[in-house]
């Protein structure tokens, strides 16, 4: 098993491009996730995705669209970059998105936007 | 309010013991967690306890919890230089979905 994988690894962007952030977990979960890690902060959620068609904002959702494409994948889409969406970004999915569930990360993606 | 907080720094001796601490704001958490997450990877769940529990212990690691302060920690027996790493308290809310309020992390520098 992969578990979670994300790509792009690193992506550099210019103001005002887009670009689409794929995540894709082979754990069979239900629930996914996408935060943003800032330096000298905590992740904060983005958006998440209860169960297959259904999604939902969370903590800073400004800027950011996602698309919980099928049960395994789960992107998440800036349609116009921002120097304040430099960051890492990272994928989450866990089982049932219940209190008593404990989440698996991917590796991150670090964008910079210039 | 939700607000998790951690002290941003900590060195040790390797073969000592560690002590990662963490506050917490909200006392609806039903679940506190501890993070690790490595240069360049994404993060690793350690361990979690339940929020009637005051004490769990995991090989090296035990988690004590202090609920009426609100008070979080993580102590890693015999640290070794694996150990270092940045390790996250989190904290799940009661009610709805598995929200996680993270603290800015720890950073574990380990040292011969």
């Amino acid at each position: 098993n992969a578990g979670v994988t994300q790509t792009p690894k690193f992506q550099v962007l210019k103001t005002g491009q887009s670009m689409t952030l794929q995540c894709a977990q082979d754990m069979n979960h239900n629930s996914m996730y996408w935060y943003r890690q800032d330096p000298g902060m905590g992740l904060r959620l983005i958006y998440y995705s209860a169960s297959e068609g259904t999604t939902d904002k969370g903590e800073v959702p400004n800027g950011y669209n996602v698309s919980r494409l099928n049960k395994r994948e789960f992107s998440l889409r800036l349609e116009s970059a921002a120097p304040s969406q430099t960051s890492v970004y990272f994928c989450a999915s866990s089982e049932i998105g219940g209190i008593t569930d404990t989440q698996y990360f991917g590796p991150g993606t670090r964008l910079t936007v210039l | 309010g939700e607000d998790v907080e951690q002290s941003l720094f900590l060195s040790v001796r390797e073969g000592d013991s560690s002590v990662i601490n963490c506050t917490y704001t909200d006392s609806s958490s039903t679940y506190l967690y501890w993070y690790k997450q490595e240069p360049g990877a994404g993060l690793q769940l350690l361990t979690y306890i339940f929020s009637n529990m005051d004490m769990k212990q995991d090989q090296r690691l035990t988690v004590l919890l202090n609920k009426k302060d609100k008070h979080l920690s993580l102590r890693i027996a015999d640290t070794q230089t694996g150990d270092s790493a940045i390790y996250f308290c989190a904290e799940n809310l009661a009610g709805g979905y598995n929200k996680l309020i993270f603290g800015a992390g720890t950073r574990l520098a380990v040292h011969p």
